[in-house]
């Protein structure tokens, strides 16, 4: 079976980095997804690690260690925009994405 | 500017209705994805097609079904709506498998 693990909430002020863990366990990986949800909206795609290693993609960063089954998703210089829900999915060998129960994430100003 | 649309945005109906809820998208994808998600909580499949006449059944298929007569056409029906049939339902496409979902703005469901 597929289970994740992240926080339920995160707090930050405006201008700092927040980190957003993602523990996983699967019976078969193809990439680690981050996707961002405000109130009432749809997700949106923000990152994608298939292979070990940081990809950056402007004030957004997301890492993934396969051999210890982590990722994170880093944000910089956080806006009140951001102030949303950040679901790590991990992908699986039926090609179907599961999600985690998602963080949200409170930026304060 | 939304490449894949779900209709209605909202619906309250009573419980024993059958109801469809569509989905479609512009973008040519093959795959497509149904969502169940309750405040709070993570996203449950539903069902999802990789192309036209193909459709599989998810983790939470529930009383529904769907169809794929047209790639971008995915629309989910539930034969008679329950109290716990209430949750939001969104839809998604993608062009390749476990990456990069595009997602409707989802259907509030709520049976009465």
């Amino acid at each position: 079976g597929q289970s994740l693990e992240q926080p339920s909430e995160v707090t930050a002020v405006e201008g700092a980095i927040v980190q957003i863990n993602c523990t996983y366990q699967t019976s078969g990986f193809y990439g680690l997804s981050w996707y961002q949800q405000h109130d009432g909206g749809a997700p949106t795609f923000l990152s994608y690690n298939g292979l070990d290693g940081l990809e950056e993609t402007g004030r957004f960063s997301s890492f993934l260690s396969r051999s210890d089954s982590y990722g994170y998703l880093l944000l910089q210089e956080l806006q009140m925009k951001d102030s949303a829900s950040y679901f790590c999915a991990v992908g699986s060998t039926l090609g179907r994405l599961y999600f985690g129960r998602g963080t949200q994430l409170t930026v304060w100003p | 500017e939304a490449d894949i649309y779900q209709t209605p945005r909202y619906l309250v109906i009573g419980t024993g209705k059958k109801i469809t809820l569509e989905c479609s998208q512009t973008m040519g994808h093959d795959k497509m994805y149904w969502y169940q998600q309750d405040p709070g909580m993570e996203l449950h499949l539903i069902h999802y097609s990789y192309g036209v006449n193909s459709t599989e059944k998810g983790d939470l298929s529930s009383e529904s079904t769907v169809s794929r007569i047209r790639t971008e056409h995915f629309p989910l029906t539930l034969e008679s709506a329950r109290p716990s049939h209430t949750s939001q339902y969104l839809c998604a496409s993608s062009e390749w498998e476990n990456y990069g979902y595009t997602f409707g703005s989802g259907t509030r469901l709520t049976v009465v």
